[in-house]
């Protein structure tokens, strides 16, 4: 299955906003609105920060947003804190393979 | 508290088998659709493969690099998750997660468990 493409590294100073671009295709991204974004520390299991593209779960900060456009979908996380600095994924539903799901690469965020 | 916990990893030589169990508690495990999720060292996250529940099939679904290899199956009065890996290849090396999905998103995670493949 083809990776959601992402870039490999973001970075901002406190305080700032950040985005990081999910893109994909017709058949994923763009096709249906169930985008996920996780956030991983190292060693540690993901954790889920967004589902159907805009949805915060209980407990997640409001500093974390989703979005789409097209086949792209965004994270973006404002005011930019120290223990932002983590490994993002998006996921996607995709109509082209048999787990009808497919990851990005992951973007390594860091807080300068 | 909602909680999956995976256990079964370790070495084994290329060609080998292993399985992985994960127990869940604190959610109706008959209900849910469950998945492994997989991360080799330094790299991303990777869909291994998925149980749905009896109640809609029952039925598997596997990504390419491990079908026909690895089995998945489920034992809802356990509340218990298996993967059964067969001819393992030094590419399976990885940290296996255990998932719990909800409406096309991992709601929960397990902590993982380490697979390495190696002579």
């Amino acid at each position: 299955q083809s990776a959601l493409t992402q870039p490999a590294s973001v970075s901002g100073s406190p305080g700032q906003s950040i985005t990081i671009s999910c893109t994909g295709t017709s058949s994923d991204v763009g096709g249906y609105n169930y985008v996920s974004w996780y956030q991983q520390y190292p060693g540690k299991a993901p954790k889920l920060m967004i589902y159907e593209v805009s949805n915060r779960p209980s407990g997640v900060s409001n500093r974390f947003s989703g979005s789409k456009s097209g086949n792209t979908a965004s994270l973006t996380i404002s005011g930019l804190q120290a223990e932002d600095e983590a490994d993002y994924y998006c996921n996607s539903y995709s109509s082209t393979n048999a787990l009808e799901r497919v990851f990005g690469g992951g973007t390594k965020v860091t807080v300068l | 508290e909602v909680q999956l916990v995976e256990s079964g990893g370790g070495l084994v030589n290329p060609g080998g088998s292993l399985r992985l169990s994960c127990t869940v508690s604190g959610l109706t495990f008959s209900d849910a659709w469950m998945s492994w999720v997989r991360q080799a060292p330094g790299k991303g996250l990777e869909w291994v493969g998925r149980v749905k529940r009896k109640t809609d099939g029952g039925t598997t679904n596997y990504a390419a690099p491990v079908k026909g290899r690895f089995t998945i199956s489920r034992d809802d009065s356990e509340n218990t998750l298996y993967l059964q890996m067969n001819s393992l290849r030094t590419e399976d090396t990885a940290v296996y997660y255990c998932a719990k999905e909800l409406r096309f998103h991992v709601a929960y995670w397990g902590q993982g468990t380490l697979v390495t493949v190696s002579s």
